[in-house]
């Protein structure tokens, strides 16, 4: 089943202890991007990346970094998580990013406490 | 600035009415516009795409409009069903400089409840 996952789901963690949120998609998609969702608040994109080894900024990147060393993986780094980034997590890809359409993962609630 | 404002924030309907949300837009350059659907706890899901040049997209009981003059797109849901519940999003797509891909930008979505 062509898919997008992310892991975990739910996460509560306590101030400067660093995280890892994965992601993985099995379709192929070239492009990969992170989002962040928070009440009242449209999606709004962490880090994107077009292809392997090719990152960059989205509207909100500070705080988080991220790495696509292959294709179907784009993990997101919370090196020193702060509680402003409590928020729900997406990671979403699509083939390409003109009129392609986004696959989105179920998303990962992170509280930082 | 690049803004997507959507309307109404919520809407209640009784099953079986229809209804029309609203998405106003002032991002440019354009590049498309998307509406999703996101059910509560999950990811958003694609419902249409449409380019300037697209007035109207219809996926099953969901139709799109689009006036790239008046930077305005509504979604027309027909015979609403329960399971219509969700929040909807309308995303407005801009060219990156250096034709680096595409900046979205979403809206904050109208939620809608359908009551039996």
């Amino acid at each position: 089943e062509a898919q997008v996952t992310q892991n975990p789901r739910y996460l509560i963690t306590v101030t400067g202890k660093k995280l890892t949120v994965t992601c993985s998609q099995n379709m192929n998609h070239e492009y990969m991007s992170w989002y962040r969702q928070d009440p009242g608040l449209g999606l709004r994109q962490i880090y994107y990346s077009m292809n392997v080894e090719v990152t960059d900024k989205g509207d909100v990147p500070e705080g988080y970094k991220v790495s696509r060393k292959e294709k179907r993986n784009f993990p997101l780094i919370l090196e020193s998580p702060s509680p402003n980034q409590t928020s729900l997590y997406f990671c979403a890809s699509s083939p390409a990013t003109t009129n392609e359409k986004l696959f989105f993962g179920s998303g990962t609630q992170l509280s930082v406490l | 600035k690049n803004q997507v404002e959507q309307s109404p924030q919520s809407l209640i309907i009784l099953e079986g009415k229809n209804c029309t949300l609203q998405c106003n837009y002032t991002v440019s350059p354009f590049s498309n516009l998307r509406w999703y659907k996101q059910d509560t706890g999950r990811g958003p899901v694609s419902l249409t795409i449409m380019t300037f040049s697209e007035n109207t997209k219809s996926n099953g009981r969901y139709t799109a409009t689009l006036d790239a003059d008046t930077k305005q797109s509504s979604l027309h849901i027909t015979a609403s069903q329960l399971s219509d519940s969700a929040s909807y999003i309308c995303v407005v797509s801009r060219n990156r400089r250096n034709n680096a891909g595409n900046m979205l930008t979403f809206g904050g979505g109208t939620r809608l409840m359908v009551k039996p």
